[in-house]
Formats: C-alpha cells, structure tokens, sequence
C-alpha cells in the first residue's frame, strides 16, 4: 500500500499533556497538508510543507502546535499542554502540485480526557 | 466567516436514481474544485475535479457542474447505488499564490437504499 499513512489511528491522553502524530507522505509528494476536522465539520487548514519548508500555517495553528518535516519526508505534528478543545481528528494529505488532488490518510482521533 | 458552504446536512435517494450534491462559494478568487468522499474511521477519498475555465467534468457515474456567475458547483450521481452512502466534502482552491491548500464545506450526508 503506497497511500498516505498516519499513526497512531487514536489517541487518548490528559489534558495538559504533550502529543506527536506521524505521517508518512506518498513517497513521490513534495507537498504536505495537516488539517483538522471536528464533528459535523469539514476539514480546516492547518498548515503547508512543501519538501521540508513550512510555507504557510492557519491561525487556528497555536503558539502550542508545531509541524516538522525534516528532509522532506515523513512529517509530525506536535500538540503542547493539550487542551479540551484540541479534541479532533487530525488529518494529513500530500500531493504532487497544487491542482493535483491530494491523497489523504486516515487520520489520527485525538480524544482529551 | 464560511466561504464554503453545503446548505444540505443530509440527502436519501432511492438506489438507481439520481443523486444530486450542492455547494455555494463566496469568493471568486477560486479556481479550482473537488469532490471528497467520507466513510466513517477513514480519511476523505478524492472523487472528481474541475477547473475554473470548465464548466462540466465527467467520470463514469460522476459528473461535476460549475456555475461560476452563481458561484455554485453541483455533483450528479447516476445511477446511485448503496456503496455511494457516505459524507460528501467539496472543496476549493484559491488561485493566485495559494500552496493549494484546500477550503471545504460542512460535508453532505448521502445515504442510498436499496
């Protein structure tokens, strides 16, 4: 399976702790989006990798989220003292250019106790 | 401020009919359109895209219509079958210098029966 894969599938912590998601790209993307998505909404932007440059963040992207794509492969998204309304699905998606449609994974179900 | 919008939570369509989705953007500054679909515990699957400069696209069953003096882009499922009930996403690409990060709407609710 060469799809876009995140890990771990569900995560389940106290608010206040920190939490790292991992994604791994289709391997011949150069582009990779984290988004998140809440019940009864659609996905939201959170930020933009292009290779190992992160070219565009949301503002919904706190102080205490941080993305690194280090050599432009695999990605992580980092959530610092975890709060209750960082309960989501976190969502990661690559693509070979910007009209090219982007490929998601399954996506990482963070639930704050 | 929803620049996406799916007025539609949901839609139930008999199985061989004819399903119809619908999204209404704001800005026109987009150029660029999809088609996501959703089942449960899994992440969106790309279904159909169309550019600016069309105003039809189609793929099988699939055909996606935009409208762009109504700002109004359209998906027609036909013949509908049961493996079609899922959440139906559309999303936009803004153009000039957007990284392509994709707008979506609030998701429509398809469900077929057979």
């Amino acid at each position: 399976d060469t799809g876009v894969s995140q890990d771990p599938r569900h995560k389940i912590t106290k608010r206040g702790q920190n939490v790292t998601f991992r994604c791994d790209p289709i391997s011949e993307h150069n582009r990779l989006y984290w988004y998140r998505q809440t019940l009864g909404q659609g996905p939201e932007f959170l930020t933009y990798f292009q290779n190992e440059a992160q070219l565009e963040k949301s503002r919904l992207l706190s102080d205490r989220f941080s993305a690194e794509r280090p050599k432009g492969s695999f990605s992580t998204l980092e959530i610092q003292r975890t709060e209750q309304g960082d309960s989501a699905m976190y969502l990661c998606a690559s693509s070979g250019s910007r009209v090219q449609p982007q490929h998601f994974g399954d996506g990482t179900r963070l639930s704050i106790l | 401020d929803q620049q996406v919008k799916q007025n539609s939570p949901s839609l139930s369509v008999q199985e061989g009919r004819i399903s119809i989705l619908n999204c209404d953007y704001t800005n026109s500054m987009f150029d660029y359109f999809l088609w996501y679909k959703k089942y449960p515990a899994e992440g969106p699957t790309f279904l159909i895209s169309i550019s600016s400069i069309k105003d039809k696209n189609e793929d099988g069953r699939f055909t996606v219509f935009l409208n762009k003096s109504a700002k109004h882009l359209s998906l027609h499922i036909v013949p509908s079958q049961p493996g079609d009930s899922a959440v139906y996403f559309c999303a936009v690409i803004a153009g000039g210098t957007s990284y392509g990060k994709l707008t979506f709407g609030q998701g429509t609710i398809l469900t077929v029966h057979p």
